[in-house]
């Protein structure tokens, strides 16, 4: 999978916790995405990546946060997990700006009871 | 809100069939357009991307976008068991890096 690594790969957590996901490529690529799938709503970007320290919000980020300290790591936090963030994972990197597609990891199917 | 719109079937076709599957988009502005396979607890695969109008064809798989309507599709020729699975469309937002899926077409190839 592009040289990309999700941990952990499931996770199940209660509600209120805090929880950090990892995604790693050894692509050095600038780029790196976290999307969210859900039944009947597709991949969602969460937030994204356009180098260390750059981040931005994408469209569903409410109760998200990112840190990106090093090329090869991608953090995703979820502050205090709620039932409504169950729902699996998927970090994604490219290597350009435009007309780019992006390589996915393999998951991360969280639960949150 | 941009969107990607996809029919989320299941389409179901017989071995050896052509499938077509059709996508369309709310952004004008869209540079790139891609066709992701995702089989079932599986990540997304990239399989086709397309950049300017017109058909591009890769082995059994040809897409084809039309940009002044505004939508993209994925034709599969010779349609085999292994294709069934959820074929997501992907666009990008007005030529950033960042890209819009739509929530997928399930196929299913009767054997």
């Amino acid at each position: 999978d592009a040289g990309i690594t999700q941990s952990p790969r499931h996770k199940v957590t209660e509600t209120g916790t805090p929880v950090t996901l990892r995604c790693h490529q050894t692509e050095n690529h600038r780029y790196m995405y976290w999307y969210r799938q859900d039944p009947g709503h597709g991949l969602r970007l969460i937030h994204y990546s356009y180098g260390v320290k750059d981040t931005d919000k994408g469209e569903v980020s409410d109760g998200y946060s990112v840190s990106r300290s090093k090329t090869e790591d991608f953090l995703l936090t979820l502050e205090s997990a709620t039932s409504s963030q169950t729902s699996v994972y998927f970090c994604a990197i490219s290597a350009r700006q435009n007309n780019s597609p992006l390589h996915f990891g393999n998951g991360t199917r969280l639960t949150v009871t | 809100q941009k969107e990607v719109e996809q029919n989320s079937g299941p389409l179901s076709v017989p071995e050896g069939a052509i499938a077509s599957l059709n996508c369309t988009y709310s952004d004008r502005g869209s540079q790139s357009f891609f066709w992701y396979r995702q089989y079932s607890g599986k990540s997304p695969e990239l399989i086709m991307s397309i950049y300017s109008n017109g058909d591009k064809e890769d082995g059994r798989f040809t897409a084809q976008l039309n940009k002044a309507s505004q939508y993209v599709s994925l034709l599969i020729r010779d349609s085999q068991p292994s294709d069934s699975a959820t074929y997501l469309c992907a666009v990008s937002e007005d030529s950033s890096y960042k890209l819009i899926f739509g929530s997928g077409t399930r196929l299913l190839v009767r054997p």
